[in-house]
């Protein structure tokens, strides 16, 4: 079974500075794929980065970029210059090779952006 | 990136009743799927709606309280039926394409 385990409920960031959130999976497929969304009040999810398992190097999309540590199964997420809009909820989640559209969820972390 | 509409993007809804909720994408996509966001809760998947034969459903998800159709390539149906007030929360179709997995705006479900 896969699983995927954020451990920080919350989190705080002073604006313009750099914030980690945290990702464990745990999976038994070869080939898998790790993305991180944000949700913000409103609802809506918004894809953010993505990173296949087999892929040499990490994922970077602007501000975004992924810390994929294969052999410690971790896929952090890192927002460079934190900006007021990047306060929101933001989920990881992976997808294994047999339904590459089903996606398991992580419980999410809050992030707020100080000011 | 791919163009989800979701109708309706809210509504209140009483005990007992039935909603659908649509979703059009601007293009074809061979599978689309259904998720569940409870309030305070992560995603959960419900099904995988595929065009000409019957949805797939993940476990706790059955078709009697959640039918679903796919006429065609760009549109799906999503039915919460004899709605109780656990059922209060965002659904949202997603589509997968180019290895990404897109979701539309949510439907905001409040059952009273």
């Amino acid at each position: 079974a896969q699983k995927i385990t954020q451990t920080q409920p919350g989190m705080f960031v002073q604006e313009k500075e750099a914030v980690t959130l945290d990702c464990t999976y745990d999976t038994s497929d070869p080939s898998y794929g790790l993305f991180w969304y944000k949700q913000p009040s409103s609802g809506e999810m918004i894809f953010l980065i993505y990173q296949g398992s087999y892929d040499q190097q990490n994922a970077t999309e602007g501000r975004y970029s992924l810390n994929f540590q294969k052999a410690r199964k971790s896929a952090n997420l890192v927002i460079s210059a934190s900006q007021l809009g990047d306060s929101a909820m933001y989920f990881c989640a992976m997808h294994g090779s047999s339904n590459t559209g089903k996606l398991i969820f992580g419980q999410g972390t809050t992030l707020q952006v100080k000011p | 990136s791919a163009v989800i509409s979701q109708k309706p993007s809210r509504d209140i809804c009483q005990r007992g009743t039935s909603l659908t909720i649509q979703c059009q994408v601007d293009s074809q996509v061979t599978m689309m799927f259904w998720y569940r966001q409870q309030p305070g809760q992560s995603l959960t998947l419900i099904a995988t709606a595929n065009q000409g034969s019957e949805a797939t459903y993940e476990s706790g998800f059955v078709i009697d309280k959640f039918p679903i159709s796919r006429p065609n390539l760009t549109f799906s149906t999503l039915t919460v039926s004899n709605m109780s007030p656990e059922d209060s929360s965002i659904y949202l179709c997603s589509v997968h394409r180019a290895g990404e997995l897109f979701f539309g705006e949510g439907s905001r479900l409040t059952v009273l």
